[in-house]
Parts: C-alpha cells; structure tokens; sequence
C-alpha cells in the first residue's frame, strides 16, 4: 500500500463545478504539499500545509492532522485548471517527499 | 534568476553513454532537490542538498547516478552508463531552506535512452 494516497484517479467536470480531491497518508508528516502539475509537465507548488486551512483565490486546502487527510477544492472551476493534481508529503522530519500519483481533473467548457 | 533553470530540456542518448544533467536554483536557495517522473509513474525522490551539508543521496537508484553542487548554487546530476530504464524526466527543485516551505520546481530535462 502506497503512504499516500489520492483519490480520485481522474476527475470530469463541468466548468463552474466546486471540485473536491482528496489526499489520504498513513505516515507521521510534518508538512503536506499541494503541486499541480500542467500537460506541459512543469510543476507549480499551490500549497504547503501543517495544519488548517490555506486559501489562494478559488483554491483551498485543508488538512487534519489527526484523520491523517488532506483535501483541495476548487471553487468556479474553469477549463485552464486542467491539470494534475499531486499530494506529496515530508515523513516526519525528512526532507525526502513522498509522492501520491496524483490526480488527472479536466475541466469542460 | 527568475526561477529554477534545467537544461538541457531535452536529451536524447545511446544506452551504455554517460549524461549531465544541470540545474541553476533560484539565488539565494539553499535547499536543492532532484527528483525523477518516469512515463505513467509518480513522483520520485532522488537526491537532497542543504548549504554545505552532506547530501542525501538515499534516494539514487544506483551506483551510476551521482550529484554534485558546486558552492552552494548549481547542481549536476550526472547518470553513467545509461540504461533504457533510465528514460524519465529529471526535475530540480529548490527552496529557500527545506521542504517546510514551499518549492519552486524547474521546467524538466526529458532524457530518452534508446
């Protein structure tokens, strides 16, 4: 079993849709990112999180500690955010992140 | 720089040739990471550097993969003897001191071993 785990796999939606994807890790962490990565392939860092709650415009990430899960919404969902979307997670006090393997979301027009 | 700077973007070899990958970090970065994405896998952890501290190389999948970095700035990651399986895209990443903040990834070296 994977120490992270995202669900879903791949993600349709309407544009305008609220979009939810989900990170679950079975490891002690000290930091969770959020990096969503283009079909382009460069990857950008959308959040680092220990505890609570991050907003950056239509985007919000949450995380509990406790139920070892993290989320990421998408409000208004628009076509450009298109992407993959990669949960990755520092194993108590390592700086070696493990990676989920990311979920696929398209956004229809 | 304004970002994180790999080249090349593209490198295409002969298996059994050694390659040399390079990665210039944002000024001012003293967290450098290399990371590996081959075709349909996630994410996977190479090798870290931090100042002048040893680095970690717990991530390297053999012998044949080294990194250095030179003054605290540009690292090189050079692969010897290359094999098919090492076909993948190379990622460099830095951070302004580790993975608690957040990470600014470079655009990728995608090496095809034929």
């Amino acid at each position: 079993k994977n120490e992270v785990e995202q669900s879903p796999q791949n993600l349709t939606a309407q544009e305008g849709e609220f979009i939810t994807i989900n990170c679950s890790y079975s490891v002690g962490i000290s930091a969770l990112h959020w990096l969503q990565q283009h079909p382009g392939g460069g990857i950008v860092s959308l959040f680092m999180l220990s505890s609570g709650k991050k907003k950056h415009g239509r985007l919000i990430a949450t995380i509990n500690i406790q139920e070892k899960h993290s989320s990421l919404h998408i409000t208004a969902s628009h076509p450009r955010d298109s992407a993959v979307y990669i949960c990755a997670v520092n194993k108590g006090g390592s700086e070696k992140l493990v990676f989920g393997k990311g979920t696929k979301l398209t956004v229809n027009p | 720089g304004a970002g994180v700077s790999q080249s090349p973007s593209n490198k295409v070899t002969e298996k059994g040739k050694d390659v040399e990958l390079r990665c210039d970090p944002i000024s001012g970065h003293t967290a450098l990471y290399w990371y590996r994405q081959s075709l349909g896998q996630g994410l996977e952890f190479l090798i870290y550097f931090q100042g002048n501290s040893a680095p970690d190389k717990s991530g390297l999948p053999s012998d044949r993969f080294s990194a250095e970095r030179t003054g605290g700035s540009v690292s090189t990651l050079t692969i010897q003897r290359t094999q098919q399986e090492d076909s993948a895209v190379y990622l460099c990443a830095s951070s302004p001191w580790g993975t608690s903040e957040k990470l600014f990834f470079g655009s990728g070296t995608q090496l095809s071993v034929l």
